[in-house]
């Protein structure tokens, strides 16, 4: 296990609602970054949170959102859910910026019917 | 573009057998190259980080191999066990990148018959 905890596991919505993914960090780990990662590709970068700022985001639109909080966890907000958003959203921790070892969280399954 | 090409795209092996997955990149420079292993449904977790400078890296039954000239990577694992079932994914990382200019491949599926 590698500390990155990530709720819910699974979830079920449907096109247009709107969702909020969860992640706490491993102790220590003051950056996260948030991954969509489609059924047998890759994981595709969202964007990274460092000390509660975005410090930068890939190429996906403006209705997936994020914060991290004081605490270093972070929330991943999806709006107006399309049912290309379905994937599996994983969240990685990391000591710091720069190329630093990233620990991934176990995933949460998100499907949009 | 900056690529990771893996190959190949899967590959079935019995319980005991070894196995080599390939990697083919295309970022230059990059500071370091990693893999992960994933088990399906799961998050990657890190096998190996090498940077430029180094040629083999190895933990446990896992060696991974690098060749900055050819632009290629390879994991070799040895004596493979049915838990060696999963995804396994090469990321290389730019020179100056962080974390979110991470270049992930496709990843290699592996499944490992008794």
């Amino acid at each position: 296990e590698t500390g990155v905890t990530q709720s819910p596991t699974h979830l079920i919505k449907t096109r247009g609602q709107q969702v909020t993914l969860r992640c706490s960090s491993q102790s220590g780990h003051n950056t996260v970054s948030w991954y969509q990662q489609a059924l047998g590709q890759g994981p595709q970068f969202i964007f990274q949170y460092y000390r509660e700022e975005e410090n930068g985001r890939g190429n996906f639109p403006p209705r997936f959102s994020g914060l991290q909080f004081p605490n270093y966890s972070s929330e991943l907000n999806v709006n107006a859910l399309e049912l290309d958003d379905s994937a599996l959203y994983l969240c990685a921790s990391s000591l710091a910026l720069g190329p630093y070892e990233q620990y991934f969280g176990p995933g949460t399954r998100l499907t949009v019917t | 573009k900056n690529q990771v090409e893996q190959s190949p795209q899967s590959l079935i092996i019995l319980e005991g057998k070894n196995c080599t997955l390939q990697c083919n990149y295309t970022v230059s420079p990059f500071s370091n190259l990693r893999w992960y292993k994933q088990d399906t449904g799961r998050g990657p977790v890190s096998l190996t980080i090498m940077t430029f400078s180094e040629n083999t890296k190895s933990n446990g039954r896992y060696t991974a191999t690098l060749d900055a000239d050819t632009k290629q990577s390879s994991l070799h694992i040895t004596a493979s066990q049915l838990s060696d079932s999963a995804s396994y994914i090469c990321v290389v990382i730019p020179v100056g990148g962080s974390q979110g200019n991470l270049i992930f491949g496709k990843g290699t599926k592996l499944s490992v018959k008794p």
